[in-house]
């Protein structure tokens, strides 16, 4: 069974960093495509950044220099560096996957990104 | 900067049949996009509902279709059901590695 769980999240002040983790079990992260997703409070969904099973890396024109995605394949985690760290960046970060480029088809349940002084 | 764009609401009434559309600020909406669609209601994570602007993914009821209309990715549902009653998101690749979410559509079921 395919699942994610995401940690990390909490409340930062802003210019401050915060890695996120997205813990993966019943696939191998390498072998797909793994993204980040968000969702500001009471806001719609946006799309930050996904690895490809290749190890490219793309990112959304709002965290690009900011925000670096990785994964650990001996841990089959993804991680989300986040550094200077806005208001703006407030939201709910979900991780998930497609087994292709283009789509999503696992989820996992989100963790919440505060960032405020 | 290119806008996916989505109704903000719209209703149904139960057992009705609604269509949601994505289309582009710019443009026009084709398979080469790629499109999804993905539920969420509030407190829960996206569900997957379309791939490829017409695949069901795994669990999907047939309810749910996608298509190509005019010039905008479409989500039809068909027999309107109280549980459809959630946020829509149309999601559009646009290459480069790129995706973009549509704003969403609030579905209300009455």
């Amino acid at each position: 069974e395919v699942q994610l769980v995401e940690s990390g999240g909490g409340l930062i002040q802003p210019g401050g960093s915060l890695r996120l983790s997205c813990a993966a079990s019943g696939f191998t992260v390498s072998s797909d495509y793994m993204s980040w997703v968000r969702q500001a409070p009471g806001k719609g969904l946006e799309w930050v950044s996904v690895i490809y099973s290749g190890g490219s890396t793309y990112y959304a024109d709002s965290v690009k220099g900011r925000f670096t995605i990785s994964r650990d394949m001996s841990k089959n985690t993804v991680y989300f560096r986040m550094n200077s760290l806005r208001a703006e960046d407030t939201a709910v970060y979900y991780c998930a996957r497609g087994i292709r480029w283009d789509y999503f088809d696992y989820w996992g349940q989100g963790t919440l990104v505060t960032v405020s002084s | 900067q290119t806008v996916v764009t989505q109704e903000a609401s719209f209703s149904v009434s139960p057992g009705g049949t609604v269509t949601l559309t994505c289309g582009l600020s710019s443009g026009s909406v084709s398979s080469g996009y790629y499109p999804s669609w993905y539920q969420q209601t509030p407190g829960q994570a996206p569900r997957t509902l379309i791939y490829s602007t017409n695949t069901r993914s795994s669990g999907v009821p047939d309810r749910f279709s996608g298509s190509i209309l005019g010039n905008k990715a479409a989500l039809t549902i068909t027999g309107a059901q109280a549980d459809d009653e959630s946020d829509y998101y149309c999601v559009l690749y646009m290459g480069s590695g790129i995706s973009v979410f549509g704003g969403g559509t609030k579905l209300t079921v009455l």
